[in-house]
């Protein structure tokens, strides 16, 4: 079975400061992408970063990088100078591709980050 | 690019009743997926569509869920006879295949039943 595990169910930052979430995942398949979703409260998921398993750089988006470690199957994200708005769900998610090819998410069950000012 | 939008946001329905949600997803994309989320949990697949063509039902989705995807632009998500463990957040996403991979959510359904 394919699996992702986020291990902090709740995590705190002060406003600047620096913080990292935590996720590994299980998959014998070789070519895959990884994600990170933000679902801020009551509000939709967004995407925050993406990365391809096949691409040993790790993937950054203004204040969001990755840590991708592929041996260890470990995805964790940075967050940087955090802001206010920071505040939410955050899931770890990778494509599966089923015997049907319909390229699945599975979600980890998340980590919950309260910025505090 | 309007986004992914779904209605209701929000449906309280008793328990035996038939609720039908609707999702339009972003006009080119051609995958259409419907995900349920729990209170505390991941989102999970239930099922997707490419264009018009279910192709995948998760086996979360029991004979009492129905979907369709008429003519490949809109979806419809209906649960027959609610059950009081169908309370849940329905999600719809799309995405351009296999342009992309991500996918992008809507609002979601929040779905009560009492």
């Amino acid at each position: 079975a394919q699996t992702v595990t986020q291990s902090q169910p709740e995590m705190s930052v002060q406003e600047a400061e620096t913080v990292t979430l935590s996720c590994t995942y299980d998959t014998s398949e070789s070519n895959y992408y990884l994600f990170w979703y933000k679902q801020p409260p009551s509000r939709q998921m967004i995407l925050v970063i993406r990365q391809e398993a096949y691409k040993q750089q790790n993937a950054t988006e203004n204040r969001f990088s990755v840590n991708f470690q592929k041996a260890a199957k470990s995805f964790s994200l940075k967050i940087s100078d955090s802001q206010l708005g920071d505040t939410a769900m955050y899931f770890c998610a990778f494509i599966t591709h089923s015997g049907a090819g319909s390229y699945q998410l599975t979600f980890g069950k998340g980590t919950k980050l309260s910025v505090i000012p | 690019d309007t986004g992914v939008s779904q209605n209701p946001r929000h449906k309280i329905t008793k328990r035996g009743q038939n609720v039908t949600f609707r999702c339009d997803p972003i006009s080119e994309h051609n995958r259409l997926y419907w995900y349920r989320q729990t209170l505390g949990q991941g989102p999970e697949f239930l099922t997707y569509f490419q264009n018009e063509a279910q192709l995948e039902k998760s086996r979360l989705l029991s004979d009492r869920f129905s979907a369709e995807r008429p003519k490949g632009s809109f979806s419809t998500l209906e649960i027959q006879r609610t059950e009081q463990g169908d309370s849940a957040m329905y999600l719809c996403a799309s995405s351009l295949f296999p342009l992309v991979y991500e996918q992008y959510f809507g609002p979601g359904t929040r779905l009560t039943v009492t």
